[in-house]
């Protein structure tokens, strides 16, 4: 159990575009999901937390206008990267837990993004 | 907020060998340090985690040290093997907010 997907798994746009990422729990309801970034040869480095029917949390240095975070449903996160320029191109993992005081987090695959 | 440190950031050891991570952190009130490898392109993988209210924990080859005092845990791996080459991951989890903080990573090379 405990599996989390993504998709697309990589992506290509044209800059000035917009790109929507999904995020999905396939077999557990995820109270909350996490959206981070990883550069090349970097960390993960969370943009945001996004709690199931509420706005999104967004990490200092975040655009909340660049990076739109939707939790609809339980197992369902969207994130929409706007406008989106060659220095957004990264790669954009979400990750889904079970909420409140659980610490395990559920990662999915990973999208890469690239702008051309 | 949480801070994590992690060192070193590349590590070469002969098959055979052990390895040792070690990551520090900033906030008290983290409770829960799990510790992930992750290979080129592919998802974080969690390869063991540690609570606040324990201070070692075993799996076959791999181990994990906490001190809560001095703000610091560890990640052993003993009898190291090509294919534990990956990035290793440290993280701190803040129970208020429910985040995982990560370290900066630390590149493991096993050569044969």
């Amino acid at each position: 159990g405990a599996v989390v997907s993504q998709h697309p798994s990589w992506v290509i746009c044209k800059s000035g575009t917009s790109v929507k990422i999904e995020c999905r729990s396939l077999d557990f309801q995820a109270t909350t999901m996490f959206w981070y970034r990883q550069f090349p040869k970097q960390s993960l480095m969370l943009m945001a937390t996004s709690n199931e029917g509420s706005k999104a949390t967004y990490e200092q240095g975040v655009e909340k206008d660049k990076f739109l975070i939707n939790h609809a449903s339980l197992t369902l996160s969207t994130l929409t990267v706007t406008s989106a320029h060659p220095e957004d191109s990264s790669f954009y993992i979400c990750s889904a837990s079970r909420g409140q005081g659980s610490y395990e987090q559920y990662f999915g695959p990973g999208t890469r993004l690239t702008v051309t | 907020g949480e801070n994590v440190e992690q060192h070193p950031s590349t590590l070469s050891v002969q098959e055979g060998d052990s390895a040792v991570i070690k990551c520090t952190y900033s906030d008290s009130a983290s409770n829960y340090f799990p510790w992930y490898k992750q290979e080129l392109g592919k998802r974080p993988q969690l390869i063991i985690d540690i609570r606040s209210n324990v201070g070692e924990k075993k799996d076959q080859r791999i181990a994990v040290t906490l001190n809560k005092t001095a703000k610091h845990f560890s990640l052993h791996i003993t009898e190291t093997q090509p294919e534990d080459s990956a990035v290793y991951f440290c993280a701190g989890f803040v129970v208020d907010t429910d985040k995982l903080i990560f370290g900066t990573g630390t590149r493991l090379q096993v050569f044969p």
